[in-house]
């Protein structure tokens, strides 16, 4: 077992359609991240959990939707998404939320038709 | 305001040469700096971390910060074609609350 596990690797959407993506990982940590990379751009923060809680919501529009479970387990929640909303989306977790490693998932790449 | 900025190259050097990247942050209290490194297609995989000022090493990569200046770097000696990705820095600002915020990143490419 890999210790940041995203699935699926690749989606394509209709801008009507609900999809999830999912994020376990497997490495003891406290805090889990959802990351959006689009071209050109710098890995932008959407959320932060700590502990299962949300302590971060970084003015995402409302269509993208977190849950956090449990610590090991983060799920992204979509929702009549824009076209300008694909793009590589990142799972992340660290020991904790403050001066730690953070280590990725491999990415769900994200397309919305 | 939160910032990390990078030169987004594309930072070109010979085989066996030295590549210096660098990295300037806007948040003077931040305390955590980390490397990343990116093939295309791939996420980010990091590659140093460093806390306080000077040096530290790891093979043959060599992590600097200046907090006074606001300043990180990363050096890569006898640099390979492998090392051919783009290199993010990324700072735990507590303007930011309590995750990473990352640079737009910068491409190197190493030539055999």
């Amino acid at each position: 077992e890999t210790g940041v596990t995203q699935t699926p690797r690749h989606l394509v959407m209709g801008m009507t359609n609900k999809k999830s993506l999912k994020c376990e990982q497997h490495l003891g940590h406290n805090a889990m991240y959802w990351y959006k990379q689009s071209a050109k751009k710098p890995l932008e923060l959407m959320f932060v959990y700590n502990f299962k809680e949300q302590t971060e919501n970084n003015s995402v529009p409302s269509r993208f939707s977190p849950e956090c479970p449990n610590s090991s387990h983060l799920f992204l929640h979509l929702h009549t998404l824009q076209p300008e909303d694909s793009a590589l989306y990142l799972c992340a977790s660290s020991q904790e939320v403050l001066q730690a490693e953070a280590f990725f998932g491999q990415g769900t790449r994200l397309t919305v038709v | 305001q939160k910032e990390v900025e990078q030169n987004s190259g594309p930072l070109s050097v010979p085989e066996g040469a030295i590549a210096s990247l660098n990295c300037t942050y806007s948040d003077r209290v931040s305390q955590s700096f980390f490397w990343y490194r990116q093939y295309s297609g791939k996420s980010p995989e990091l590659i140093m971390s460093i806390y306080s000022n000077g040096d530290k090493e790891d093979g043959r990569f060599t992590a600097q910060l200046n907090k006074a200046s606001q300043y990180v770097s990363l050096l890569i000696r006898d640099s390979q074609p492998s090392d051919s990705a783009t290199y993010l820095c990324a700072v735990n600002m507590r303007q930011a609350g309590t995750a990473l915020i990352f640079g737009k990143g910068t491409t190197l490419s190493v030539s055999s």
